[in-house]
């Protein structure tokens, strides 16, 4: 089936550090890929997407590549700011029903002053 | 352009109760999809609508239900309501297109508390 595994939060990093979330997939198929990020109180936004294999996907100095050998899209950013904080979700949605989005578990990001 | 809006924001109810959620689109967008957001279990795919016609359907129980109106305006129904139905419902809409790679938007949710 369908599963996407990120990296247990949370995750606590000072202002100007560099930022990785790792996140791998399990998928038939060539699924797309998303992160959302979700802010207190707030619904789900769509930070980036990568449809294919070797897409980068970037918004906001995020980035992230679909690696389909290692079945992997984890998020990187050079430098957070403390407006960074917020949960992160990693996501796939197969190719056969992509409103059917399949999430993960979400990491949660706290960026110090 | 107007994002997804969904009414009520907060919602109070007790056990055997039902509740109904209603979400708007962003214009032009033909796909209404809900999401239940827990602590516990993260969030979970409910099921999706398109052109008044139901689509996809996750792994919950016949207690949960939706409907879509000509406008592609969604709504869903949750009948007798239990403790473990607490949750943030979010609901997204995309463009619904087949074949391409469909984006879907979030709103920001109602947040049901059973007591």
């Amino acid at each position: 089936g369908n599963s996407v595994t990120q990296m247990e939060g949370p995750v606590t990093l000072s202002e100007e550090a560099f930022l990785t979330i790792n996140c791998t997939y399990t998928a038939t198929g060539y699924p797309s890929l998303f992160w959302y990020v979700q802010y207190p109180g707030e619904g789900l936004q769509l930070l980036l997407k990568a449809t294919k294999a070797d897409d980068k996907g970037s918004n906001k100095g995020f980035e992230a590549t679909y690696r389909k050998e290692t079945t992997s899209f984890h998020l990187e950013k050079g430098s957070v700011q403390v407006s960074d904080s917020a949960v992160y979700f990693c996501a796939l949605s197969p190719r056969s029903s992509a409103s059917k989005i399949i999430f993960g578990s979400g990491t949660r990001l706290s960026i110090r002053p | 352009k107007a994002g997804v809006t969904q009414t009520p924001r907060y919602l109070i109810k007790t056990r055997g109760q039902q509740v109904t959620l209603s979400c708007s689109p962003i214009s032009g967008h033909r796909s209404v999809s809900w999401y239940q957001q827990t602590p516990g279990q993260g969030l979970q795919f409910l099921f999706e609508y398109f052109s008044e016609t139901q689509r996809n359907k996750g792994n919950f129980p016949g207690r949960f239900s939706g409907r879509q109106f000509s406008n592609s305006r969604s709504e869903m129904n949750v009948s007798t309501l239990e403790l473990g139905d607490s949750a943030l419902y979010l609901c997204a809409s995309s463009k619904g297109l087949a074949g391409e790679s469909d984006t879907q938007y979030f709103g920001p949710g109602t947040r049901l508390t059973v007591l």
